[in-house]
């Protein structure tokens, strides 16, 4: 079964830990990346990663970091130094060559830090 | 369902009609543009495509139109259904060797029984 999976599905932190969202794809996908959405919102790009061993800024990235060691990996930690982690993350997926460059999606993991 | 501010735009329509969802991008040289559907609490799905040399795709009762003059995108779901109640994404590909996809913020669809 090809896709994509984010675990786990909703977590709670206390003010001042670091947690980390582990998001894996079995699909080959070259690209990764991670996004957040709050209530009503859209979606903010944190970090993406074209390829292992390498990973670009988005838009949102202060209080994040992501490492990419396998192709099928990509795992956010929210560290204690962002100011509002409660959210929505999502993961996703997509080729980077050939056009047509859909993201395929994880479930999300619904993070609450009190 | 152009946004405004930080909420997202919404649509209520009744079981059986015709729903009408619009999105606008920013780039002319966006060359390819998908619309997602995003159910409470779930991760968004694709829905349908469209490359910049077509006007229309049509799919399972959604079509897409793109009107490239006036850089806007549509999407009709036709014969609304209360399993069809989410927010829909449109999404913009700048083309070239850019491979990230720009999101708009979204239309929220109610559809009344």
């Amino acid at each position: 079964d090809g896709g994509i999976t984010q675990s786990p599905k909703y977590l709670f932190r206390k003010e001042g830990q670091n947690v980390t969202l582990s998001c894996e794809q079995n699909l080959n996908h070259d690209a990764m990346y991670w996004y957040r959405q709050d209530p009503g919102q859209g979606l903010r790009l944190i970090y993406y990663s074209q390829i292992v061993n390498d990973f670009q800024k988005g838009d949102i990235a202060e209080g994040y970091s992501v490492s990419r060691e396998k192709k099928e990996s990509f795992p956010l930690t929210v560290t204690s130094a962002q100011k509002n982690p409660t959210a929505f993350y999502l993961c996703a997926s997509s080729y980077v060559t050939g056009g047509g460059y859909e993201q395929y999606f994880g479930p999300g993991t619904r993070l609450t830090v009190t | 369902g152009e946004s405004v501010g930080l909420h997202l735009p919404t649509l209520s329509v009744q079981e059986g009609d015709n729903s009408i969802i619009n999105c606008a991008y920013s780039n002319s040289a966006s060359d390819y543009f998908i619309w997602y559907k995003q159910e409470s609490g779930k991760g968004p799905q694709f829905i349908i495509d469209i490359r910049s040399n077509m006007d229309k795709r049509q799919g399972q009762r959604v079509t897409v139109l793109l009107n490239k003059t006036v850089k806007h995108l549509s999407l009709q779901i036709a014969a609304t259904q209360p399993g069809d109640s989410a927010v829909y994404f449109c999404a913009e590909n700048k083309g070239g060797s850019n491979y990230k996809l720009t999101f708009g913020k979204g239309t929220l669809l109610t559809v009344n029984p």
